[in-house]
């Protein structure tokens, strides 16, 4: 079956600019996670999704970054008033359910803020 | 802060040879420790997971050691094969805060033929 898929998988901006990055979980998966991966770094956990609540913000760095999942499938990450420190991989992870191991991550959305 | 630190940052093999990447933690409430593998343009892929009431898992070339009392485990990869050359991450997943996982600042392996 079809992974985690992202897109775009690269997307230049200015910044100032707003941006959405859109994520397709896993069919079936109720759980939906976003992870941001700068250069040579970790991914560090951004919010959770179980189904169409936000269960942990606790990631985002500010109220600039934003992400809802309105029917519990295709979860969209929002920032507003892009800032060149924002540049990074945004990855998005899906689960069959909160309680489950294993996280399956798509190939990720390159950002770059100008 | 780094909640689990990683080393080392890149590491070169001979073909054959073993690989051996180690990873810390002081949160108690960890209680599952996954390794991914990334290689370049694709997201993290489950390579090998571990509970802490377990000391080893092998699957394969790939083994996990596990030191509770030191709060350390490693990955060892047997036999390693130029395909193995990837970026390696460990991580850890507390059971008091949600499901987020906090993954360690990446391993470079490279493999030479």
């Amino acid at each position: 079956g079809a992974g985690v898929s992202q897109t775009p998988s690269n997307k230049v901006t200015e910044k100032g600019k707003y941006v959405e990055l859109r994520c397709d979980p896993i069919s079936g998966h109720t759980a939906l996670y976003w992870y941001r991966q700068s250069l040579g770094q970790g991914p560090e956990f951004l919010i959770y999704f179980q189904g169409t609540g936000a269960a942990d913000d606790s990631g985002l760095p500010n109220d600039r970054f934003f992400a809802v999942r309105p029917e519990g499938s295709v979860s969209t990450l929002k920032i507003q008033r892009t800032e060149r420190g924002d540049s990074a991989v945004y990855l998005c992870a899906s689960s069959r359910t909160s309680g489950s191991d294993e996280q399956f991550f798509g190939p990720g959305t390159r950002l770059t803020v100008l | 802060q780094q909640q689990v630190k990683q080393s080392p940052q890149s590491l070169i093999v001979q073909k054959g040879g073993i690989s051996i990447i180690n990873c810390a933690y002081e949160n108690t409430a960890f209680d599952y420790f996954p390794w991914y593998q990334q290689f370049p343009g694709k997201g993290p892929a489950l390579l090998i997971a571990i509970r802490p009431d377990v000391s080893e898992k092998k699957e394969g070339r790939f083994t996990i050691s596990f030191n509770k009392s030191a709060k350390q485990f490693s990955l060892h990869i047997m036999d390693s094969q130029p395909g193995d050359s990837a970026t390696y991450f460990c991580a850890a997943r507390a059971w008091n805060t949600g499901n987020q996982f906090y993954f360690g600042t990446g391993t470079s392996l490279t493999v030479i033929p």
